[in-house]
């Protein structure tokens, strides 16, 4: 079955400090991969993607995103946390070709910590 | 210049009742997209439409029926509205399987 895992639901870190927010998937073929963050109250804003190549991505805000297909990972990281980065996080998949059904992870809320 | 909008934002209504929510994009995008967000954040799909074609239709009530009278818009009515249905409702864009573009939400209370 197809799936997303954000094993953590709510992570809390420091203003400054790094950040590393998992996901892994379940899927039949190698998917294309997204991070999407949500402000309170507002719609989805897609931070990065993954379809080929280079396994490093590099996204709007300072974010980055490995895909780790052995591991069948694609954790998200930023190096140092800004006070306006707290919002949820989704980490989703979907299919390289046919019909763009996209599968969401449960989310993975972020505090940051003056 | 937004890119995907929808309206109304929020939705007040009473059990039973029946209610739309529109949604245009002006992105020259071919496929259009409403998903369910619930109370704990889960966000799941419910329709697709190509080009005004049903594409994806998931394990959703019939009493949602969406609309596409064209590429840019694509509207969700909700008939017989049952306390279960409210939720946060977004609309979102995209070109075949390249990234999508998610409307602001609409969030629904049913009393």
């Amino acid at each position: 079955a197809q799936s997303v895992t954000q094993p953590d639901i709510h992570i809390t870190v420091s203003e400054g400090a790094s950040l590393e927010l998992r996901c892994n998937y379940s899927y039949g073929a190698t998917p294309y991969l997204f991070w999407y963050v949500q402000s309170p109250g507002q719609g989805l804003q897609l931070l990065l993607k993954y379809f080929s190549g280079d396994t490093l991505v590099q996204g709007i805000k300072g974010f980055e995103a490995e895909f780790k297909r052995s591991q069948s990972s694609f954790n998200l990281r930023k190096p140092s946390v800004h006070w306006s980065d707290a919002a949820e996080y989704f980490c989703a998949v979907g299919p390289s070709g046919g019909y763009n059904k996209l599968i969401f992870g449960a989310g993975t809320r972020l505090a940051v910590h003056p | 210049d937004t890119a995907v909008s929808q309206t109304p934002k929020y939705l007040v209504t009473q059990m039973g009742n029946d209610k739309s929510i529109k949604c245009e994009q002006n992105l020259g995008h071919d496929t259009m997209y409403w998903y369910k967000q619930d109370s704990k954040k889960f966000l799941k799909i419910m329709f697709s439409y190509n080009n005004k074609e049903l594409i994806i239709n998931e394990t959703v009530p019939n009493r949602f029926s969406p609309k596409s009278p064209d590429k840019a818009h694509l509207n969700l009515h909700i008939n017989s509205l049952e306390l279960g249905d409210s939720a946060v409702y977004f609309c979102a864009s995209s070109i075949l399987v390249n990234e999508q573009f998610f409307g602001p939400g609409t969030r629904l209370t049913v009393l």
